[in-house]
């Protein structure tokens, strides 16, 4: 079965400290994906890997990092929180970039006081 | 630019009563299309694609045809059950460009259905 792992269901962070969001994808997927999502915005894209150590920008990359060190983890990072970033973030991975079928996790709540 | 339109919910149908979401879509070329479902506490799963000008997607009942000339991907079902409360999204990926094999997503259409 295919298995998208997001390391914490729900997170509470304050301003300012620095976080990690960890996605792990055991299908040997070569693209992954970070989304968040806010009611009535539906899915923003944040960033996107299609190969380890290689990282492109999405719609809404303002504020966040990541890192592909290894093909199965994707980590997003907030390097300093803010509480325009409390939302919900999903992870997604592939196996084609093209035509293929994003494959998600169950979703990390984030709530920045 | 590349978008996708769905109708705003939230949508609440009683059990065995027809089904219908909205969606249309800004795509140059031909794209992909798909529909997603997210159950509560869960995340998105594809519940159906098409790939071409008057495919038909169809998967646990739902049904949508990807129509060209109207730039539309509809999603139909004819008898709702309860479990298939959830949100809904309609997404695209673009056959060209820069966001080639990104989904762009609808902001999703809540689904009710009452016993």
């Amino acid at each position: 079965d295919v298995k998208v792992t997001q390391s914490s269901r729900y997170l509470v962070k304050r301003t300012g400290e620095k976080v990690f969001l960890e996605c792990v994808q055991d299908m040997d997927h070569e693209n992954m994906f970070w989304y968040r999502q806010d009611p009535g915005l539906g899915l923003r894209l944040i960033y996107f890997s299609y190969d380890v150590k290689m990282k492109e920008k999405g719609d809404i990359p303002e504020g966040y990092s990541v890192s592909r060190e290894k093909k199965e983890r994707f980590s997003l990072i907030l390097e300093s929180a803010s509480t325009n970033q409390t939302s919900m973030y999903l992870c997604a991975s592939s196996f084609s970039r093209i035509l293929d079928i994003q494959y998600f996790g169950a979703g990390t709540r984030l709530s920045v006081l | 630019g590349n978008s996708v339109t769905q109708m705003e919910g939230p949508v609440t149908l009683s059990e065995e009563a027809f089904l219908t979401i909205n969606c249309t879509y800004t795509a140059t070329g031909y794209p992909s299309l798909f529909w997603y479902v997210q159950y509560p506490g869960e995340g998105l799963q594809l519940l159906l694609k098409a790939t071409k000008a008057d495919d038909k997607g169809s998967n646990k009942g739902f049904e949508a045809t990807y129509r060209k000339e109207t730039t539309s991907f509809h999603l139909e079902k004819g008898s709702v059950q309860v479990s298939d409360s959830a949100v809904y999204f309609c997404a695209l990926t673009p056959s060209a460009g820069g966001s080639q094999g990104n989904l762009i997503f609808g902001k999703g259409t809540k689904l009710s259905v009452k016993p």
